[in-house]
């Protein structure tokens, strides 16, 4: 059974200061892995998909690296800001996804 | 761009009750499901389809039923509701390669059920 780990579980940064988030699963035969942010109260909003043959995805200030060999994953946000503020979370598929516990990232002003 | 709705948002059951939560999307995704979202369990996969008429079950599925009769629905049926179904339930749909979920997952807002 893949298991998906988050690690750590709460971060608080001050504003400006890049933001290094970790994911790491079991199993590496993977599809994909996708990040994801949730915040209070709300559903899920995809940031980042990566498949299983890339090395990295970027959009805007996020950028997300696997490495299968490893079983990890790592989400870069450049630059953090107040609205960054929310839970992340990893999801690995690996034909049904197990999702990670999520980090709560705290930018504070 | 409705992308994945979800009805009711709030619903309050008592103990033995049945219910149905809806979910239709708009993005003609085959493949769909149900997650159950509580504190400390994080995501948990309840049942899943990968097209009209498939359906299979996640690692919570007891207690709930799913039939998928149209691309667009896959609504969750609670049929005796207890207490242990208090949650918050997203559904989330993605496109397929084959039977194989690939693509990038989207949630809807979820719907939060308490059980009394």
């Amino acid at each position: 059974k893949q298991e998906v780990t988050q690690i750590p579980a709460a971060l608080s940064v001050p504003e400006g200061e890049n933001l290094v988030l970790n994911c790491s699963f079991t199993d590496s035969a993977i599809y994909n892995l996708q990040w994801f942010r949730q915040d209070p109260g709300k559903g899920l909003t995809s940031l980042l998909l990566i498949q299983s043959s890339q090395r990295e995805q970027t959009s805007g200030r996020l950028n997300a690296s696997l490495d299968k060999s490893s079983g990890r994953s790592t989400l870069y946000i450049a630059a953090s800001q107040p609205g960054d503020s929310a839970t992340y979370l990893c999801a690995a598929n690996d034909y049904k996804l197990s999702f990670g516990a999520g980090t709560t990232v705290t930018v504070r002003a | 761009n409705a992308g994945v709705t979800q009805t009711p948002k709030f619903q309050v059951l008592k103990t033995g009750q049945s219910m149905t939560l809806q979910c239709a999307q708009d993005m003609n995704h085959e493949y769909m499901s149900w997650y159950r979202q509580d504190p400390g369990m994080g995501l948990r996969l309840i049942h899943y389809s990968v097209g009209a008429g498939i359906t299979d079950q996640g690692e919570v599925p007891n207690g709930y039923n799913v039939s998928r009769s149209t691309t667009e629905d896959f609504p969750l049926r609670l049929l005796s509701a207890a207490p242990s179904q208090t949650s918050v339930y997203f559904c989330a749909s993605s496109y397929t390669t084959g039977a194989v979920n690939t693509g990038e997952l989207f949630f809807g807002e979820g719907s939060r059920l308490t059980v009394l």
